[in-house]
């Protein structure tokens, strides 16, 4: 298995107050991305990175923000939380985007957010 | 703009028989399409996948087969098997661009 993991796994907090979660891996991979998972819209990408210092937007990064100061580490903040952003955030890596048949994202075990 | 759809939310199939699960997609420039299966308080995990320049990819139980005409794709799990009761993500990924599209994820259960 990939190391990948996630912190905090769970979380409960209030609408209005400032959250950020925490992807750490041990695999050097060059791409790391952060994903929601809601119901019915299965996962989609909030933001991803394609190395240190460097990241791009995905299709939901609105009231979200990340930052990769270094390999291993992919932080998401939520500057603001509200109750739209109750989710399940999932974490992913990739050598070179897991966009093949010969490269694949492995995904960490999730983190389960809820605003109150 | 949901560009690739899977507009089955669940399945339910009998043990030892063939689950299909299906996938849609409007972008005809996505070069790569892949299947992830996801376990409940677990993320995903890498299933399978098809370059756009075939048509049928085999992996032991699992077969991808994708008609471009159509722009679809689907996923041939035979014979099924409890364990592969799961939510499965369609995915897929435009040349250049490192990363994937998903689908909203379809949950098969296998009965025994």
């Amino acid at each position: 298995d990939a190391g990948i993991t996630q912190s905090p796994r769970h979380k409960v907090t209030e609408t209005g107050t400032p959250v950020t979660l925490r992807c750490h891996q041990t695999e050097n991979h060059r791409y790391m991305y952060w994903y929601r998972q809601d119901p019915g819209h299965g996962l989609r990408l909030i933001h991803y990175s394609y190395g240190v210092k460097d990241t791009d937007k995905g299709e939901v990064s609105d009231g979200y923000s990340v930052s990769r100061s270094k390999t291993e580490d992919f932080l998401l903040t939520l500057e603001s939380a509200t109750s739209s952003q109750t989710s399940v955030y999932f974490c992913a890596i990739s050598e070179s985007g897991g966009t093949s048949g010969r490269d694949t994202q492995y995904f960490g075990p999730g983190t389960r957010l809820t605003v109150l | 703009d949901q560009q690739v759809k899977q507009n089955s939310p669940s399945l339910s199939v009998q043990e030892g028989r063939i689950s299909i699960l299906n996938c849609d997609y409007t972008n005809s420039m996505f070069d790569y399409f892949l299947w992830y299966k996801k376990y409940p308080a677990e993320g995903p995990t890498f299933l399978i996948s098809i370059s756009s320049i075939k048509d049928k990819n085999e992996d032991g139980r699992f077969t991808v087969f994708l008609n471009k005409s159509a722009k679809h794709l689907s996923l041939h799990i035979v014979p099924s098997q409890p364990g592969d009761s799961a939510v499965y993500f369609c995915a897929a990924s435009l040349q250049g661009a490192q990363k994937l599209v998903f689908g909203q994820g379809t949950r098969l259960t296998i009965n025994p």
